[in-house]
């Protein structure tokens, strides 16, 4: 089956810096590679998703790279602002399918004033 | 005011009982999920259920179950063959298998003493 390994497991940025976060994944059949977003006491959601057709997505100040020969793709957020501090969680899956959406450890990312 | 209810928010249970927990939607979504969140670890699926009346297994359904006896409901009974049940549940729903993007309940954290 997948498995998606996510790094770092913790990130602390400077108020106004990029943060990064990569996942690498193990199966090619992958297609569909989203990143939910779960502030401290709140359920995850959907900031940012991609296809395996497409190598970059942008959304403001939120980016997804998707390198398929390599298998990894990776989170960018740009210009950071506390409100960005959460847990970050990478997924992939075949088909786009839901149920087999496989999820990354997650990324605690703390943006510092 | 649409989206996914859990409840109760927090639980407390002894070891030997079952518990319940109550996953709500009035998205009309028809697929449904429940995942597991332990620190370290992202989500893992427990069950999934795509249409009323069926369900199947997810990656970690051992010591749960499920019934899907209307499509706004989808409650999950952690039972006393869960070996390992003290963790952080959510509820999730989305458009159909196929669509990736799911929303989650705010989740429910069950405690066993």
């Amino acid at each position: 089956g997948e498995n998606v390994e996510q790094h770092p497991s913790t990130l602390s940025v400077q108020e106004g810096d990029s943060a990064v976060i990569k996942c690498t994944y193990s199966d090619s059949a992958s297609n569909y590679f989203p990143w939910y977003k779960q502030e401290l006491g709140k359920r995850p959601q959907l900031i940012i998703d991609i296809r395996s057709n497409v190598g970059e997505k942008k959304d403001q100040r939120i980016a997804v790279t998707l390198n398929k020969t390599a298998k990894h793709f990776s989170l960018h957020i740009t210009e950071t602002q506390p409100e960005d501090s959460a847990v970050y969680f990478c997924a992939a899956s075949g088909g786009g399918s839901a149920r087999q959406l496989t999820f990354g450890s997650g990324t605690q990312l703390t943006v510092l004033p | 005011d649409g989206g996914i209810t859990q409840s109760p928010k927090y639980l407390f249970r002894k070891e030997g009982q079952n518990v319940t927990l109550s996953c709500e939607q009035n998205l009309n979504h028809d697929a449904m999920y429940w995942y597991r969140q332990d620190p370290g670890q992202g989500l893992r699926l427990i069950y999934y259920s795509q249409i009323v009346n069926d369900f199947q297994k997810g990656d970690i359904a051992e010591g749960y179950s499920v019934s899907r006896e209307k499509k706004e409901s989808f409650p999950l009974t952690v039972t006393s063959a869960q070996k390992n049940p003290t963790a952080f549940y959510l509820c999730a729903s989305s458009w159909g298998l196929n669509n990736g993007e799911l929303f989650f309940g705010e989740g429910s954290r069950l405690t066993v003493l």
